[in-house]
């Protein structure tokens, strides 16, 4: 595609309940990173992935918090008996090759909101 | 671990004034240093960065320069534009070198 796309862009959940949300990274890129930022705060690294393995996962804040990654494409980041505390803009990066000095690319997020 | 500090927001400024926002890091080594724009209702994009010490990032008029000695990379801009308004985040390689660690990013706004 043409951009890092992210779905749904907008979430709403219970406290309590399991939520997945996917990004499609940009074709060919390699690298994905899944960021978290709060309200207020600057971008929470979560985890990176270089094709389907993910040699860094050390940002995952709880056992709670799962990622995956098929096909060295889609991902999708899980969140298991979410808290409000999880309430935050999960956003998706991808870059070429994932060496450190590339150039991310950005999704546009998704807003989640646990009540 | 690395760690980045950028100063708080929000910043007002009138068209064709002289932007700094500053931001300091932590470091164990020698990170690579960014500066990243989310503009209103875009996704953040890299805007400038350095690879090294003395090295100046430069784009669409911002400068920013790899200061090894006072741990800094001040973004700098002669004469903003009202186009200019958005938040920006200096980021810098965390220790491992797998991935980018943030600052909690400034509000410029820019008034014509």
């Amino acid at each position: 595609g043409a951009g890092v796309s992210q779905s749904p862009s907008n979430k709403v959940t219970e406290k309590g309940k399991d939520v997945e949300l996917r990004c499609d990274p940009i074709s060919g890129h390699t690298a994905l990173y899944w960021y978290r930022q709060r309200l207020g705060q600057g971008l929470e690294f979560l985890i990176y992935f270089q094709g389907n393995s993910a040699p860094d996962k050390s940002g995952l804040p709880s056992d709670r918090f799962s990622a995956e990654r098929t096909g060295e494409s889609v991902s999708t980041l899980t969140i298991q008996r979410t808290q409000q505390e999880d309430s935050a803009v999960y956003l998706c990066a991808s870059s070429g090759t994932g060496t450190v000095n590339e150039k991310l690319f950005f999704g546009s997020g998704t807003q989640l909101s646990v009540l | 671990g690395n760690s980045v500090t950028q100063m708080e927001g929000p910043v007002t400024l009138s068209e064709e004034a002289f932007l700094t926002i500053n931001c300091t890091y932590t470091a164990t080594g020698y990170p690579s240093l960014f500066w990243y724009v989310q503009y209103p209702g875009e996704g953040l994009q890299l805007l400038l960065k350095a690879t090294k010490a003395d090295d100046k990032g430069s784009n669409k008029g911002f400068e920013a320069t790899y200061r090894k000695e006072t741990t800094s990379f001040h973004l700098e801009k002669g004469s903003v534009q009202v186009s200019d308004s958005a938040v920006y985040f200096c980021a810098l390689s965390n220790q491992a070198g797998t991935a980018l660690i943030f600052g909690k990013g400034t509000t410029l706004s820019v008034s014509s």
